[in-house]
């Protein structure tokens, strides 16, 4: 049972560009949204997380915007550039006291120069 | 501020063996939570450890077992490995306390199992 699914699968924009990868849940227990980027080879790296009492959240050029309501999440990267090639994960964590971080299927983004 | 770190970083096995696997957290985390990437899918979790005992498991068998050590430092432990289980083996470790600071997991690198 995949309770995190992840849209679209590959990703490719132009330099500048925004990217935008979008996540949906099923489980109303999640309360915590990381979004995690993976280069190959190297372990997933937190990037931004959002509770679902916020509609958005920016850091720098990355964006969170929540829709509780609908049970989805979206991951805007505004001004792509090549270096944001990689994989991307969203995730989330339910309020029940487990910690345990159920994963998207992942996006693999390519930010073409 | 050292980050998380996992040893070793490739390992080639055999079908039928078992094998060790080791974490060191992030300097003041003491929760250690371990998760299976299998090639072009997201990390699964195995397990989580805090106060040197197993708090929540995954959809892993018994095969897959584990340890805390006084110092926070982790082991994963596979047994009778199968073809199956080569994967990238992630370590992640976070802090148990109230709020999001609580909710935040540090990845290491991870350990590419190999079984043939």
């Amino acid at each position: 049972q995949q309770q995190v699914k992840q849209s679209p699968q590959s990703l490719i924009v132009q330099k500048g560009g925004i990217s935008i990868i979008n996540c949906a849940y099923e489980n109303t227990a999640f309360d915590y949204f990381p979004w995690y980027q993976q280069f190959p080879g190297k372990g997933p790296a937190l990037l931004i997380a959002i509770r679902p009492d916020v509609s958005e959240k920016k850091e720098g050029r990355f964006t969170i915007s929540f829709n509780k309501s609908a049970k989805q999440f979206s991951l805007h990267i505004m001004d792509s550039q090549p270096g944001d090639s990689a994989t991307y994960f969203c995730a989330a964590i339910p309020d029940t006291g487990r910690r345990a971080l159920t994963f998207g299927s992942g996006t693999r983004l390519q930010v073409q120069p | 501020d050292a980050g998380v770190t996992q040893s070793p970083t490739h390992l080639i096995k055999t079908r039928g063996q078992q094998v060790t696997l080791r974490c060191s957290p992030k300097s003041g985390h003491d929760t250690v939570s371990w998760y299976q990437q299998a090639l072009g899918q997201g990390p699964q979790f195995i397990f989580q450890y805090y106060e040197e005992e197993e708090r929540q498991r995954g959809n892993f068998p018994d095969r897959f077992s584990g340890h805390q050590f006084p110092n926070y430092s982790s082991e994963l432990n596979v047994n009778a490995l199968l073809l199956g289980d080569s994967a990238l083996y992630l370590c992640a470790s976070s802090l148990r306390v109230t709020g999001d600071r609580g909710y935040e997991q540090y990845f290491g690198p991870g350990t590419r199992l190999t079984v043939t």
